[in-house]
């Protein structure tokens, strides 16, 4: 039971390339969420998703974009990366509204 | 949206010494959540307690919601409790919403 895994963990990228970060749970969660943290402050939310099929905007999503076409996985894609990207990605799951939320262990984004 | 204060923002210490970190929140929650944030940045489950008292080792919270605060309470502390602890909680719409931290620096 690996929990929440994330793809990759450490990345750099040039202003203006695409990715996508991968998030993977194995406790058949319903609920998923992608957070970025930055120097010295708390999570926000990028964007999240009730279920499989379905996503929804958080505090922050401008310039990035998901898509949740399995239930175990949940994608946070960057088409045109700004060095305002540069942070630390967190994905977490809950196994529905109001429940214990499992986090991954992150991964670090930098963008020159 | 959800207004969510921790202090202090930054707590010395020296080991073996008692803490206590506190949470207020602005509205009514379904959820909340400690998490510590260690050195290496790995977020740590330490409780799930929308209301109630809890006790794992030395770490206990008790969540007041009808008062709508929360305190993480850290005993006879070690140099390993050093990190960022967060509270988060959750209104509605399904995410929760983070605190800005509390530092804490546990000195041998």
């Amino acid at each position: 039971n690996a929990g929440v895994t994330q793809t990759p963990k450490f990345r750099v990228l040039k202003t203006g390339q695409s990715m996508t970060l991968l998030c993977a749970q194995d406790m058949n969660h319903e609920y998923m969420y992608w957070y970025r943290q930055d120097p010295g402050m708390g999570l926000r939310l990028i964007h999240y998703s009730v279920g499989e099929g379905t996503t929804a905007k958080g505090e922050v999503p401008d310039g990035y974009n998901v898509s949740r076409l399995k239930k175990q996985n949940f994608l946070l894609g960057l088409e045109s990366a700004a060095p305002s990207q540069t942070s630390v990605y967190f994905c977490a799951s809950t196994l529905t509204r109001g429940t214990e939320a499992f986090f991954g262990q992150g991964t670090r984004l930098t963008v020159v | 949206g959800i207004q969510v204060e921790q202090s202090p923002p930054d707590l010395i210490l020296q080991e073996g010494a008692n803490s206590t970190l506190r949470c207020n929140f602005s509205d009514s929650v379904n959820n909340l959540q400690w998490f510590h944030q260690n050195p290496w940045g790995q977020l740590i489950n330490l409780f799930y307690i929308p209301s109630g008292t809890k006790q794992n080792g030395r770490l206990s919270a008790t969540t007041v919601a009808t008062e709508r605060y929360s305190l993480l309470y850290i005993s006879s502390s070690q140099t390993t409790d050093s990190g960022v602890y967060f509270c988060a909680v959750e209104v509605s719409g399904s995410r929760l919403t983070f605190g800005e931290g509390t530092q804490l620096t546990v000195n041998p």
